[in-house]
């Protein structure tokens, strides 16, 4: 069964840092472009970060770039997100999500999704 | 940067009814148009990608259809559990959802 896992959400005070992770299985994951996508509550979605299969291109929505930084760990089949210089605005549900989509044509749809994890930056 | 509308942003409908969401896009997309159901706390599922394609296992009464700016989902047959909240999706950005209720 394809599955995403996240995991190390949690209660971060404003300015404070956090990493998630994201640990797939039943697919190779080393072969498929991934993301973050976050809902903040009552929220719609929020396309956060992609990142490729080799980690050769990386890209981020313009409200975390250069705060928070997607990797990969293909060996462990795991994703990650590192999130520092938290904002009250942060708060969210993370989602990662495996891109189907085919570079050749730049499409990008998502699935399967992880369950998601809870970040709440409050003080 | 492109936005995406959706309409209408909640719908009731009783069971058995065709429902259609409209997603518009602020410029000419190409047809990789994708569609996802929410239910109340848990993660979207995809339904439709490439506009019109239909991902394994989602049931037939759901498709899509469009081009340039203008992209719908189509429910033919509303089912009790297709109630949620419906994104459409292009690239780096998601409409605002329509929620879908049952009667």
């Amino acid at each position: 069964e394809v599955q995403l896992v996240e995991s190390g959400g949690g209660l971060v005070q404003p300015g404070g840092s956090l990493r998630l992770s994201c640990a797939a299985s039943g697919f190779t994951f080393s072969t498929y472009n991934m993301n973050w996508v976050r809902q903040a509550p009552g929220k719609g979605l929020e396309w956060v970060s992609h990142i490729t299969s080799s980690s050769a291109s990386i890209f981020y929505a313009d409200s975390v770039k250069g705060r928070f930084t997607i990797s990969r760990d293909n060996a462990k089949n795991s994703l990650y997100l590192q999130m520092n210089s938290l904002r009250a605005e942060d708060t969210a549900v993370y989602y990662c999500a495996r891109d189907l989509g085919e570079a050749a044509t730049g499409t990008h749809y998502f699935d399967p999704w992880g369950q998601g994890t809870l970040v709440t930056v409050s003080s | 940067d492109i936005q995406m509308t959706q309409s209408p942003s909640s719908l009731s409908a009783s069971v058995g009814d065709r429902v259609t969401i409209t997603c518009r896009a602020s410029q000419r997309i190409n047809s990789y148009l994708n569609w996802y159901q929410q239910k109340p706390g848990k993660a979207p599922k995809l339904l439709i990608y490439a506009t019109s394609s239909l991902q394994s296992g989602v049931p037939s009464r759901f498709s899509g259809s469009g081009s340039g700016t203008y992209f719908t989902l189509t429910i033919t047959s509303l089912q009790p559990e297709d109630f949620g909240t419906y994104y459409c999706h292009q690239r780096a950005t998601f409409g605002p959802g329509t929620k879908v209720d049952i009667k």
